[in-house]
């Protein structure tokens, strides 16, 4: 079955640092990969998406590069700030699948300090 | 725009009640899903929807049933509260485009989540 697998938590950083959290996934063919962010007290938001291999995503300073060969979709940012205080999910779903099946990993907890 | 609206945001029930949790999008999304977040264990699948009338089972359906009468509206229905149900529950919609070239392209709006206890 498919699996998602990310470095474990927490993460604590300073402000301005880089920012790294590595994701791995095992899944059949090509599925479409996703970060999705949540802060305390909320739902989830997708934050960035790949949906083939060598894309990149990235939104509100954050990327990731979809790569097939490593089966990887770490997100990076380059200088983080303390509203990125949050816990990020990898995500991926299944090609040609019914989309509502997605395989989430555990969460990574970041913490930023002033 | 609403987006995904769940009710209640906090609920306490004792063991062996009943209770629906509800769920509607204004979106016009064709598929809801239902999940459940408990520490250390991500969000793990428990129904979801693929349109109107079609329901299936996701990782975690004992104890849980769905209905989807409408587009709009995934009711979760808990038949017998145990405490191993305590949890956060989390409902979202999507869509879902697929262009020969480009593939699945689609991604998940969530509600806000019911944290539910079971005493």
């Amino acid at each position: 079955g498919n699996s998602v697998t990310q470095m474990e938590g927490p993460v604590t950083l300073s402000e301005e640092a880089f920012l790294t959290i590595n994701c791995t996934y095992t899944a059949t063919g090509y599925p479409s990969l996703f970060w999705y962010v949540q802060y305390p007290g909320e739902g989830l938001q997708l934050l960035l998406k790949a949906t083939k291999a060598d894309d990149k995503g990235s939104n509100k300073g954050f990327e990731a590069t979809y790569r097939k060969e490593t089966t990887s979709f770490h997100l990076e940012k380059g200088s983080v700030q303390v509203s990125d205080s949050a816990v990020y999910f990898c995500a991926l779903s299944e090609e040609n699948t019914n989309a509502g099946k997605s395989t989430f990993g555990d969460g990574t907890t970041l913490t930023v300090k002033p | 725009n609403a987006g995904v609206t769940q009710t209640p945001k906090f609920q306490v029930l004792k063991t062996g009640q009943s209770m629906t949790l509800q769920c509607a999008q204004d979106m016009n999304h064709e598929y809801m899903s239902w999940y459940r977040q408990d520490p250390g264990m991500g969000l793990r699948l428990i129904h979801y929807s693929v349109g109107a009338g079609i329901t299936d089972q996701g990782e975690v359906p004992n104890g849980y049933n769905v209905s989807r009468s409408t587009t709009e509206d995934f009711p979760l229905r808990l038949l017998s509260a145990a405490p191993s149900q305590t949890s956060v529950y989390f409902c979202a919609s999507t869509y879902a485009s697929r262009h020969p070239k480009q593939g699945q392209d689609y991604g998940y709006t969530f509600g806000s989540g019911t944290r539910l206890t079971v005493v």
